[in-house]
């Protein structure tokens, strides 16, 4: 049950756009479609902006986006804009004997 | 719309007991696996457990197995997480959560507010 590896921090000027990794292994990131990203303001409950790799759910800006190839996931964010600082977490299904691992977290400061 | 509210938590004792509970509303309740995922305080997310729909398969992590025990009731619309033997390492806000679909692949589409857990002497 390792937890999956993301950066600590992340950052970028309003506008441009930043990506997050989230490395695993071939027994969870790499060997399931079911990655998640979560984004978390502070004192806040966490919520979800990408889940299975890439679908984005109703009400989540399309400037977030995700994919994955191999063993790493990462997130996009475009036209970085303020309220996107927070934290992001990245989640990944990992088999029948570990329903679930996360992610370190990476905190992303717009400049 | 959907509603997740915790509720139970609490400050307690090393080695003593709580239960959580999780009111749902917004859906069908039963037809939907759940979750349990703990922060603890300054930490990031940890999962903690998972049951399907029906509660007959569930799942622990290794640092609550053995101590903690997940539970629903379909007909009260209520998740529950019976904790015990609670270690100061527990302490943390506990969210309920809800899976995108049947079966549980930590697809999650809606989280609670979270209620806090504080174990202490």
């Amino acid at each position: 049950q390792s937890a999956l590896t993301q950066p600590p921090s992340a950052s970028g000027s309003p506008g441009q756009s930043v990506t997050i990794s989230c490395t695993g292994t071939s027994s969870d990131v790499g060997g399931y479609n079911y990655v998640s990203w979560y984004q978390q303001h502070p004192g806040k409950a966490p919520k979800v902006m990408i889940y299975e790799v890439s679908k984005r759910p109703s009400g989540v800006p399309d400037r977030f986006s995700g994919s994955k190839s191999g063993n790493t996931a990462s997130l996009t964010v475009s036209g970085l804009q303020a309220e996107d600082e927070a934290y992001y977490y990245c989640s990944s299904y990992a088999g029948s004997n570990n329903w679930g691992v996360f992610g370190g977290g990476t905190k992303l400061t717009v400049l | 719309e959907v509603q997740l509210v915790e509720s139970g938590g609490g400050l307690v004792q090393p080695g003593g007991s709580l239960r959580l509970s999780c009111s749902a509303s917004g859906f069908t309740f039963s037809s939907y696996a759940m979750h349990w995922v703990r922060q603890a305080p300054g930490k990031g997310l940890e999962y903690v457990s998972g049951i399907s729909t029906n509660g007959d398969t569930t799942y622990y992590a290794d640092s609550v197995k053995g101590r903690f025990t997940i539970s629903r009731d379909n007909s009260k619309k209520t998740l529950y997480l019976q904790m015990s033997s609670l270690r100061t390492e527990d302490t943390a806000v506990y969210y309920c959560v809800k899976e995108v679909g049947i079966t549980p692949r930590l697809r999650i589409d809606y989280w609670g507010l979270g209620t806090l857990v504080t174990v202490s002497s």
